[in-house]
């Protein structure tokens, strides 16, 4: 059964903690990518890849560092850089060859600060 | 000047109505149009993608292109209580994919 799985669910940050979120993948997509979506905001791009060993920023880079040493993997971490980091994350992924169409989504993962 | 425009809502209608989305854009060079729903707390989920001017349908479900005007729309027909969600739409090209705001739905019985 294909898809794309974020875990956790819901997760908690303390003041001045990096906190690491998980993405896999099992559809063989080439490139991933990591959204954060807001109220009001819609999505928006953190960071993508479009091949293993290769990450570029998206808007809202600032805070946020990624890797991708496997094809089914992209971890998101949240820094403490990140002053403002409470919102829904979202991860995705799509065939790749250089096109953006078709990003299928996770389940997403809730970030809170305590 | 958002290059994606989307109308919040949210957007309430009795069961069996026919329902209206729609999106506005601003670069003519985008070529993928999606729409997307999105239950509360999930992620979103791809409903319906095009490449070209015209409508396409999927059961209940038309998208509409009007490349000239830079507008979308999706149609949902006898809407039910389970289509209630906020539908994203999402245009693009082989340089970017930009998502709108999300218009939220509610579909009372």
């Amino acid at each position: 059964d294909g898809g794309i799985t974020q875990s956790p669910k819901y997760l908690f940050r303390k003041e001045g903690q990096n906190v690491t979120l998980s993405c896999e993948q099992n559809l063989n997509h080439d490139a991933m990518y990591w959204y954060r979506q807001d109220p009001g905001q819609g999505l928006r791009l953190i960071y993508y890849s479009q091949i293993v060993n290769d990450f570029q920023k998206g808007d809202i880079a600032e805070g946020y560092s990624v890797s991708r040493e496997k094809k089914e993997s992209f971890p998101l971490t949240v820094t403490s850089a990140q002053k403002n980091p409470t919102a829904f994350y979202l991860c995705a992924s799509s065939i790749g060859g250089g096109n953006w169409e078709t990003q299928y989504f996770g389940p997403g993962t809730r970030l809170l600060v305590l | 000047q958002k290059e994606v425009e989307q109308d919040p809502g949210p957007l309430s209608v009795p069961e069996g109505a026919i329902v209206s989305l729609n999106c506005t854009y601003s670069n003519s060079a985008f070529q993928y149009f999606m729409w997307y729903r999105q239950y509360s707390r999930k992620g979103p989920e791809l409903l319906m993608y095009t490449y070209s001017s015209g409508n396409k349908e999927d059961g209940r479900f038309t998208a509409q292109v009007d490349k000239s005007s830079k507008y979308i729309s999706l149609f949902i027909r006898d809407s039910q209580p389970s289509d209630s969600a906020t539908y994203l739409c999402a245009i693009g090209n082989t340089d970017k994919l930009i998502f709108g705001t999300g218009t939220r739905l509610q579909v009372f019985p």
